[in-house]
């Protein structure tokens, strides 16, 4: 069974613009969450999807945010990029609530 | 507040030797808890899946226990390998309002050949 998969790996922006991260989760699993991983903050919850629907959402400002598609895949929208938004953007995928949840490999995305 | 701490942050051991990782949180009221390998710049590798009714889960020469009560777990490593070099990462999952995964800041294992 193929693993959780995100595209880009590498991803270099300039400040002010816009990005968009994809995530393909585990065949099967409908939960995506998305993480943000930072040396100074660690890794910090973003959002979840569950079927097409946000479940839940981290403590980050309006310029982050994401959408499911049907076929469970999830994308992940920064919008007027900041230099803080530089980070390793993580994706995970699980069967449902409370079950092991699987990582990606990550988006590493550097804001110049 | 939810907050998950791990102890040591950095840890360089010889080869061979047994070791324990820990972990900490705050609010004993846990789903589960996973336990997470970080390789450089990749992304996490689970390890082991702790379910709050469980006490301990173990594989190959990994073993991670449980206390809800008093809000801790710990990661046994036995006959460290330089491939268990790593950053070890404790996630704890509440359910509920929560629903998220809280993680700990991590130990950095340096297992030296």
């Amino acid at each position: 069974k193929a693993g959780v998969t995100q595209t880009p790996r590498y991803l270099i922006k300039t400040r002010g613009q816009q990005v968009t991260l994809s995530c393909s989760p585990i065949s099967g699993h409908r939960s995506v969450s998305w993480y943000q991983q930072t040396p100074g903050q660690g890794l910090q919850f973003l959002f979840e999807y569950f079927s097409e629907t946000q479940r839940n959402k981290g403590n980050f400002p309006g310029r982050f945010s994401g959408r499911q598609f049907s076929n469970s895949r999830s994308e992940m929208n920064v919008s007027t990029l900041e230099l803080g938004d530089s980070a390793l953007y993580l994706c995970a995928s699980r069967l449902g609530g409370g079950y092991e949840q699987y990582f990606g490999p990550g988006t590493r995305l550097t804001v110049t | 507040k939810q907050e998950v701490t791990q102890i040591p942050a950095a840890l360089s051991v010889p080869e061979g030797e047994n070791l324990v990782l820990n972990c900490s949180f705050t609010d004993s009221a846990i789903y589960n808890l996973q336990w997470f390998r970080q390789d450089p710049g990749k992304g996490l590798t689970s390890l082991l899946l702790i379910q709050s009714s469980q006490r301990e889960q173990t594989s190959g020469r990994l073993n991670a226990s449980l206390d809800k009560s008093s809000g801790r777990s710990t990661l046994y490593i036995a006959a460290s390998q330089p491939g268990d070099s790593a950053t070890y990462l404790c996630a704890v999952f509440y359910g509920g309002a929560t629903n998220k995964l809280i993680f700990g800041t991590g130990t950095l294992l340096a297992v030296q050949p």
